[in-house]
């Protein structure tokens, strides 16, 4: 039973480009969550999404951020025109139910903004 | 929102010595209390956690204390073991579908 999946393990990307994040849920696992976190600092809780909804956004950036968890397929974190500011490890995470009981993390995407 | 600070931000003892990590948080709606280890390059896993409803938790080395009224709970971690060092970080949650973290304890377990 595989893991959260997240890919790419490291992205590099220009200041200006955009940034698409991956993220496997597990197995079961139907509600995914996305969380930043910057270089010795805890993680920041991004976006809450269901299949094809998104329940809580309350942490996403208001510009140039946004998510998906399509029907079929991987959660999609996305970054537009990307700046230095947005370099940093994001994890997802997922879990069986609504509530926040057994979370599991991916090994996270650590992006670095050129 | 919630507030989470958590304490000490580094911690080094001896192998075999205890490790105490403490945490409070400020929304006394929170009811669930995970603690996170997170090694180099790789994404936090759960080792330990509590519910408002109890006050201690205990599986093998690791406990957890709560003290709902004081608003702030503990890990400890007994006879450490090299491989206990990594980063550890508290959380709490309540209600809602987030958690909110600490900023991280980086404990070093010397042999």
């Amino acid at each position: 039973n595989a893991g959260v999946m997240q890919n790419p393990r490291h992205l590099v990307r220009r200041r200006g480009q955009e940034a698409r994040l991956r993220c496997s849920p597990m197995k079961g696992h139907s509600h995914v969550y996305w969380y930043r976190q910057l270089p010795e600092e805890g993680l920041k809780f991004m976006v809450y999404l269901q299949k094809e909804n998104i329940i809580d956004e309350s942490g996403m950036p208001k510009e140039r951020f946004s998510a998906e968890f399509p029907k079929e397929g991987p959660s999609i974190l996305r970054i537009q025109q990307v700046v230095r500011g947005d370099s940093a490890a994001y994890f997802c995470a997922s879990s069986t139910g609504t509530g926040a009981y057994g979370y599991t993390f991916g090994s996270g995407t650590r992006l670095t903004v050129v | 929102g919630e507030n989470v600070e958590q304490h000490p931000s580094t911690l080094s003892v001896q192998e075999g010595d205890s490790a105490v990590i403490k945490c409070t948080y400020s929304d006394s709606a929170s009811n669930y209390f995970p603690w996170y280890k997170q090694e180099l390059g790789k994404g936090p896993q759960l080792i330990i956690d509590i519910r408002s409803n109890v006050g201690e938790k205990k599986d093998q080395r690791i406990a957890v204390t709560l003290n709902k009224t004081a608003k702030h709970f503990s890990l400890h971690i007994t006879e450490t073991q090299p491989e206990d060092s990594a980063v550890y970080f508290c959380a709490a949650s309540g209600s809602g579908n987030q958690f909110y973290f600490g900023t991280g304890t980086s404990l070093t377990v010397i042999p």
